[in-house]
């Protein structure tokens, strides 16, 4: 059974471009977070989604946006890109409507450099 | 704010040794997750504990959760070079597939 699948795993970007990240979820997951990973901040939690409904947001600008399709495959986006936004970008997937004991599994991420 | 503070942050130990990393918050988890992530790599789940004061057993590794659902420590027994790496715990709250994280401890050891 195939993991969570991200794409691309690296990119290079200028500052005020955008970018776009892929996530394919475990078959049968219906449940989808994105984290963010830096250095001085760790895993940071940016949203959650399940049944292509925005379920959580963590404390992250309006920059950051995402989204789910029918097939529970997500994307994220950030716009207007700075230095700061350079990170591990970790998708994440669960097999139901999230609850107590619901085990979440990671991707292998996509590395975001912004130059 | 929801924190989890997990220590301690380095550690660094000769082949052969015990060692436990502990977490802790003030805050109650539904349940709590330990992770190990390699470097350019995501986090790879090591187990889910949902019961307070449960324990759970991974070969050389013992994961407990407190009694009240706020904290857990992880103790691995007679550390193996291959268990070098960045060991995570991230806590769920309520109804919901956010995750807090603590800031991990970076785990080495020397052969």
């Amino acid at each position: 059974k195939a993991g969570v699948t991200q794409t691309p795993r690296y990119l290079i970007k200028t500052r005020g471009q955008q970018v776009t990240l892929s996530c394919s979820p475990i078959s049968g997951h219906r449940s989808v977070s994105w984290y963010q990973q830096t250095p001085g901040q760790g895993l940071q939690f940016l949203f959650e989604y399940f049944s292509e409904t925005q379920r959580n947001k963590g404390n992250f600008p309006g920059r950051f946006s995402g989204r789910q399709f029918s097939n529970s495959r997500s994307e994220m986006n950030v716009s207007t890109l700075e230095l700061g936004d350079s990170a591990l970008y970790l998708c994440a997937s669960s097999l139901a409507e999230p609850s107590s004991g619901n085990t979440i599994y990671f991707g292998e991420g996509s590395w975001l450099t912004v130059v | 704010t929801q924190l989890l503070e997990q220590s301690p942050q380095f550690l660094s130990i000769q082949e052969g040794e015990n060692l436990t990393v502990y977490c802790n918050s003030s805050s109650v988890f539904s349940s709590l997750q330990w992770y190990r992530q390699e470097p350019g790599e995501g986090p790879v789940l090591l187990v889910t504990v949902v019961t307070g004061g449960e324990v759970k057993k991974l070969k050389r590794l013992t994961f407990q959760f407190g009694d009240a659902r706020k904290d857990s420590s992880l103790h691995i027994t007679a550390a193996q070079p291959g268990d070098t790496g960045l060991y995570l715990c991230a806590g769920a709250m309520g109804n919901t597939g956010k995750l807090i994280f603590g800031q991990g401890t970076t785990l080495q050891v020397k052969p």
